[in-house]
């Protein structure tokens, strides 16, 4: 069975970083897409980014772009998502969920972690 | 971006009856690439469905999906208890952005 793991979150001042991970494991990670989509308290599902299986193509929701960087390291089935510039709305528990590709595109998420709060407050 | 929205935003229903989801899409989804999640109090997302109608593995065939284009629906026949969840669409026809729908709660009386 598939197995995901999150950790790295907690409670951050805004405009610093965070640096979130996901430890993957009872799979070929290197042959799938990864991706990070979060749940702000009470509301409903936003995706996050995406990565393909070789770490070489990467997308963003336009919320994150330029301040969140998706990155794997597949010698040790991790993937970690590097958090800039935070903001009060960044809070939310973040989930890493398995594609069903090793591209970015035309993925459904398969597999999901139990997710890792973020807190984002001064 | 498609934006997707789903109705009812509540739904409440006795155990043995059927549940009816609904979820339409601002245009049209490409090859039927939907698909549905239930997400239990507490707990992360589980997949239902994908490609509008397929059942994930391990998923009871109480639940079916159906639909293309716009306009797609969740099927659980015979509620049971356990199926306290909010369930979610989410298209990946047009990705990235992978967009999800707002939810739709459903209680169990």
């Amino acid at each position: 069975e598939v197995q995901l793991l999150e950790s790295g979150g907690g409670l951050v001042q805004p405009g610093k970083s965070l640096r979130l991970s996901c430890a993957a494991s009872e799979f070929t990670f290197s042959s799938y897409a990864m991706h990070w989509v979060r749940q702000a308290p009470g509301k409903g599902l936003e995706w996050v980014s995406t990565v393909s299986g070789s770490g070489s193509y990467t997308d963003y929701a336009d919320s994150v772009k330029g301040r969140f960087t998706i990155s794997r390291d597949n010698s040790k089935d991790t993937l970690f998502l590097q958090m800039h510039s935070l903001r009060a709305e960044d809070t939310a528990v973040y989930y890493c969920a398995k594609g069903v590709g090793v591209m970015t595109l035309y993925n459904w998420f398969d597999s999901w972690g139990q997710g890792t709060l973020v807190t984002v407050s001064s | 971006e498609i934006v997707l929205t789903q109705s009812p935003g509540t739904l409440s229903l006795s155990p043995g009856q059927r549940a009816t989801l609904s979820c339409r899409a601002s245009q049209s989804v490409s090859n039927s690439y939907l698909a549905w999640y239930q997400q239990k109090p507490g707990q992360a997302p589980r997949l239902l469905i994908y490609g509008a109608s397929s059942r994930a593995t391990g998923i009871p065939d109480r639940f079916s999906g159906s639909g293309s284009g716009t306009d797609f629906t969740l099927t659980i026949s015979r509620l049971e208890p356990e199926d306290l969840a909010v369930y979610y669409c989410q298209q990946y026809g047009s990705s990235p952005p992978y967009t999800f729908g707002q939810g739709t709660k459903l209680e169990i009386k």
